[in-house]
């Protein structure tokens, strides 16, 4: 069964600081992969997703993920947080059957 | 309306109680998702809805969870004999296509469910 494992809990960092949070997924074959963002008191939304070709894929308020096959990992990445950036964080991985599997979540707690 | 909409926000039950959870998703939307949240987890595959039928139901715990979809809108998220450890957000998602299409789910604000 595919799992996807996100090892960092919590990060804090200040505003300006960049921002690494890994993912990991597990599963031999193609995968689309995802990024999805819970801003506090609202839904989850998406963020970036990765189906195939380049293996960067940029998404929404300056992130950006890298897809390394033979890591089997999806780093998100934004060279310069901002404090409006707090919220949870949520790798996801496509699933069969149309199933979408989310990693545990990474909170991200921005210094003003 | 717009988004995803689900009732009602927040739910106290006791333990044993049934419980109905109510999802309207976003018009002309085919695919349907129930996941559950608990505290500190990301969200958790229950059940996948394509149209009226359910496409993929190998999330739900065990017998005392069932959803349906009988005109291929609403859904509904029923829990019989409610016990402590369902205790959870349960979050309804949407989308035009099967996910695999397009990737992007479209979340409600999610039912918070607290059984005392």
């Amino acid at each position: 069964a595919q799992s996807v494992s996100q090892h960092n809990h919590h990060v804090i960092l200040s505003e300006a600081a960049s921002l690494e949070l890994g993912c990991n997924y597990s599963y031999g074959g193609t995968v689309n992969l995802f990024w999805y963002v819970q801003y506090p008191g609202q839904h989850l939304q998406l963020l970036l997703k990765y189906f195939s070709g380049d293996p960067l894929v940029k998404g929404i308020k300056g992130f950006e993920a890298e897809f390394i096959k033979s890591k089997f990992s999806f780093n998100l990445r934004k060279p310069s947080v901002q404090w409006s950036d707090t919220a949870e964080y949520f790798c996801a991985v496509y699933s069969s059957a149309s199933k979408i599997i989310f990693g545990s979540g990474t909170r991200l707690s921005i210094r003003p | 309306g717009a988004g995803v909409s689900q009732t009602p926000s927040n739910k106290v039950t006791e333990k044993g109680k049934y419980v109905e959870l109510r999802c309207d998703p976003i018009s002309g939307h085919t695919a349907l998702y129930w996941y559950r949240q608990s505290l500190g987890q990301g969200p958790e595959f229950l059940i996948y809805f394509q149209g009226t039928g359910a496409a993929d139901d190998s999330g739900l715990p065990n017998d005392r969870f069932f959803a349906v979809r009988p005109e291929g809108s609403v859904s509904t998220l029923k829990i019989q004999r409610t016990e402590r450890g369902d205790s959870a957000v349960y979050l309804c998602a949407s989308s035009l296509t099967p996910s695999r299409n397009t990737g992007e789910l479209f979340f409600g604000e999610g039912s918070r469910l607290t059984v005392l």
